[in-house]
């Protein structure tokens, strides 16, 4: 079983649609959640970045740590066909053997369309 | 502010070759992580390198090794080339002493292996 499960999707929606990407993960060292962008053959683009439980938003971004359910979420308000990417969560713990190195999902690929 | 960096954008090379990879972090960062994606995966950990030293090493075989070069620059090399080393090389640097740890991607190398 891989410690980060995301669904790769493919997600295709409308332009204006509310997005819900999640992660769910098994390793209860991680702390630190973060969620990255990649266009098509670029390298991945930080979006959000959280610390432990909780909310956190940024223009039409929200970010949503559950640590109890070992599960995360990026929620993506009023869509744009420029938000079409594939969307990584990332996850790390807070020292020891897991510091510095990031843990991956998949990565969803989502189209947002006109 | 330059981003990180990364040369060359894309190289084909074949079974039993060997490969190096460069790397330039973002001004003011001085750690150094390498990645590796396959196609439709999320990246991988290959290995960080913080005051030129390997600190910490993902689950990757010893062909893979790297430097890193006092002005915090560094390489990845991959020595007896497999077909499976097919993949996008992505290098993320870091501030060690920042306060969110947060992990800055380049665009990567894309590496073939015929």
């Amino acid at each position: 079983q891989k410690e980060v499960e995301q669904d790769p999707g493919p997600l295709s929606v409308p332009e204006g649609a509310i997005v819900s990407l999640n992660c769910t993960y098994s390793n209860s060292a991680f702390q630190y959640f973060m969620w990255y962008r990649q266009y098509s053959r670029k390298g991945p683009e930080l979006l959000m970045y959280t610390y432990s439980s909780g909310n956190k938003e940024d223009g039409r971004f929200t970010a949503q740590v559950d640590k109890s359910s070992k599960y995360i979420s990026l929620f993506i308000r009023d869509s744009q066909p420029s938000d079409s990417a594939t969307y990584l969560c990332a996850m790390r713990g807070a020292g020891g053997t897991s510091y510095g190195k990031l843990t991956f999902g998949q990565g969803t690929i989502l189209t947002v369309h006109p | 502010d330059a981003g990180v960096t990364q040369s060359p954008t894309h190289l084909i090379k074949t079974r039993g070759q060997q490969v190096t990879l460069r790397c330039s972090p973002k001004s003011g960062h001085d750690t150094v992580s390498w990645y590796q994606q396959a196609l439709g995966q999320g990246p991988q950990f290959i290995f960080q390198y913080y005051e030129e030293e390997e600190r910490q090493r993902g689950n990757f075989p010893d062909r893979f090794s790297g430097h890193q070069f006092p002005n915090y620059s560094s390489e990845l090399n991959v020595n007896a080339l497999l077909l499976g080393d097919s993949a996008l090389y992505l290098c993320a640097s870091s501030p060690e002493r920042g306060a969110t740890d947060t992990q800055y991607f380049g665009p990567g190398t894309r590496l073939t292996v015929l």
